[in-house]
This record gives C-alpha cells, structure tokens and sequence, in this order.
C-alpha cells in the first residue's frame, strides 16, 4: 500500500511568511509525528498525534509552531512569521496504535525548507 | 528522561568487511530500540528493532544489531558491507514504561563503503 506522503516537496520562502507543511499517514495509522531534521543533524521531535487525544506538542520549539490533524488522517505543521534558522527538512511519520506500544514509525520523503 | 550517542559520526569500510555502527543508550524504564536508515534526498527507512527476548535482533539487508544491557548499547553489525550500504544511520529509543511512543534519536553515523 502507500507510505507516508508529504508535500510540498521543497518550500522556498521568505523570513516573516508563514508555511504550511502536510502529511498523508499511512491508512489505519493512528499514531502521527513531525520531526525537523537540521543540514548534518539527528531528528529532533516536534509534536505527536494519536487518535483523538490531545497531542503531545512538547517538542514544539517556539509558539510560531503549530499543527493540526484532522480525525486520523492528513496533519499540517504550521510555522507563521517564518526565521531563518527554521531552515530544515520536516519530517512527518506514522504507526499503529503507540500507547504502551512498540511500533515502528513509518516515514515520509519530508519537506525541504528553505527560509531566505 | 532518554538519550542515544552514536559516538562516530562517520565509519569507513571496504566493501566486503564487517560493518559496526555504535550506539549507545539512557533510559529510566525498559528500552525499545531502534536503527533506521537514510538514503539521501529519502526519508528515513526502518531498519530493525529490539524490545525484548534474544539479545541479537536481525533485520533488513542484512543488517543485524546486539542488544547488550550490562553496556546499555545496541551496537549495528553487518558482516559484509556493500557499496549500497553507504548511508546515514540512525537509533533511536524510547523507554517502553511510558505511555506514548515519543522517539529520541541520536545524532546519526554516516556510512561509506569502498569498493
């Protein structure tokens, strides 16, 4: 079946415009994350999903983050007043049910962010 | 709180030899450990993963990984690297007696294999 999809695939804007990044998780995933990857960098969390609970946004680096996800499907990771230094490839991912649980995260290809 | 090293930041091998990429781990609880790979301008693949039972894990590609408690480590071995090895790996964890499944990753191993 299909993986995870993301789009846009590259996303060149300027410093202040505010970017909207989505997510297609896998069908039946119920587990969504976004991750930023920095140029020669590990993934440091952002925000996680899971079904209708309220999300674990602890990652989240500045209130200029934010992200939705409707039901159990698509998710966008909103970054207003864009810097910078948010100048990553984003990077979303899905699972099975996660509570207590040791499923592994599928990811999408990511979103290129380039912020002039 | 849970933390991973991966102390290398690059492994050089010759194609044909054995492979090792390091990892090390912090967590309060059990770990679930995990070792993804990442092809450039791809997202990252799974590669394998260890929650509990025999210590060595195998994996996709070849790729097998040691779980060892006593060292806290989850050390990535393949015994005969390929050129398509060559890749940016990473492990991660999370600690299995929380709620929430909340990856930590480590800073990642690039891997080059000559042929």
């Amino acid at each position: 079946g299909a993986g995870v999809s993301q789009s846009p695939s590259n996303k060149v804007t300027e410093k202040g415009k505010d970017v909207e990044l989505r997510c297609d998780p896998i069908s039946g995933h119920t587990a969504l994350y976004w991750y930023r990857q920095r140029l020669g960098q590990g993934l440091e969390f952002l925000i996680y999903f899971q079904g209708n609970s309220a999300p674990d946004k602890s990652g989240l680096p500045s209130d200029r983050f934010s992200a939705e996800r409707t039901g159990e499907s698509v998710s966008t990771l909103t970054i207003q007043r864009t810097q910078q230094e948010d100048s990553a490839v984003y990077l979303c991912a899905s699972s099975l049910f996660a509570v207590f649980s040791y499923n592994e995260q599928f990811f999408g290809p990511g979103t290129r962010l380039t912020v002039l | 709180a849970q933390s991973v090293a991966q102390p290398e930041d690059q492994v050089n091998v010759a194609e044909g030899n054995p492979l090792t990429v390091k990892c090390t781990y912090s967590v309060s609880g059990n770990p679930y450990l995990f070792w993804y790979v990442q092809y450039p301008n791809r997202g990252l693949q799974f590669l394998l993963k260890y929650i509990t039972g025999d210590n060595l894990v195998k994996g996709s590609y070849g790729f097998e990984a040691e779980f060892n408690k006593s060292q806290t480590s989850f050390h990535l071995k393949k015994p005969s690297a390929l050129v398509s090895d060559s890749a940016l790996y990473f492990c991660a964890v999370r600690d299995g007696m929380t709620a929430g499944n909340k990856l930590t990753f480590g800073g990642g191993t690039r891997v080059l294999v000559k042929p």
